[in-house]
């Protein structure tokens, strides 16, 4: 089984400062990861994913992700916050284990909040 | 490019009705899921397609039936509409099964 942990439901930052957006995950088969992001009244779009490879991916509007095996975490960051970073962020997993058999794991969410 | 295609955008249903959100994609994608988005839940994945006639259900099936005739369509049909699935409903698609997902727009979905 597979699950996805996001510390802290809502974060809130300062405009220009540091964004860090905890995950971390549990698989028991090599994942691929992802990190989704949701403005109000919108579908969720992709950010970045990690599927083999470097560990240190690097996604749209400035966003990276680092993969970390041994912590089994996939923190996301920024290094300035701007106000249109203001939204929901999704850390999800997914693997397979053989044939059809797929599933894409969610975290709840964590609500960015970007103030002025 | 549509991309993925969700109607009705919003529906306000009375308890022990049924009806069927539409999902259609364009991008030839093998792979289609729903997925209902709750406050505090994240997204719980209802059933998915890895291709057409073949489903599978996910973490939260019951009340809901799907099937796929076709690779573009993958419509979620609720058989007796219960409060409980007052939900915001999301459909998605994607080339393989550990690609990256497109999401439709979603359907917001009262049932009183």
């Amino acid at each position: 089984a597979q699950s996805v942990t996001q510390l802290g439901s809502h974060v809130s930052v300062s405009e220009g400062a540091l964004v860090l957006l905890r995950c971390n995950y549990s698989s028991s088969v090599p994942p691929y990861l992802f990190w989704y992001v949701q403005y109000p009244n919108q579908g969720l779009q992709l950010l970045l994913k990690y599927t083999t490879g470097a560990t240190l991916v690097k996604g749209i509007n400035g966003f990276e992700a680092e993969f970390k095996k041994s912590e089994t975490s996939f923190h996301l960051t920024k290094p300035s916050a701007h106000m249109s970073d203001a939204a929901e962020y999704f850390c999800a997993v997914s693997s397979s284990s053989g044939g059809s058999n797929y599933k894409l794991t969610f975290g709840k969410g964590t609500l960015l909040t970007v103030n002025p | 490019n549509a991309g993925v295609t969700q109607t009705p955008k919003f529906q306000v249903l009375k308890t022990g009705q049924s009806m069927t959100l539409q999902c259609a994609q364009d991008m030839n994608h093998e792979y289609m899921s729903w997925y209902r988005q709750d406050p505090g839940m994240g997204l719980r994945l209802i059933h998915y397609s890895v291709g057409a006639g073949i489903t599978d259900q996910g973490e939260v099936p019951n009340g809901y039936n799907v099937s796929r005739s076709t690779t573009e369509d993958f419509p979620l049909r609720l058989l007796s509409a219960a409060p409980s699935q007052t939900s915001v409903y999301f459909c998605a698609s994607s080339y393989g099964r550990l690609q990256p997902q497109h999401f439709g727009d979603g359907t917001r979905l009262s049932i009183l």
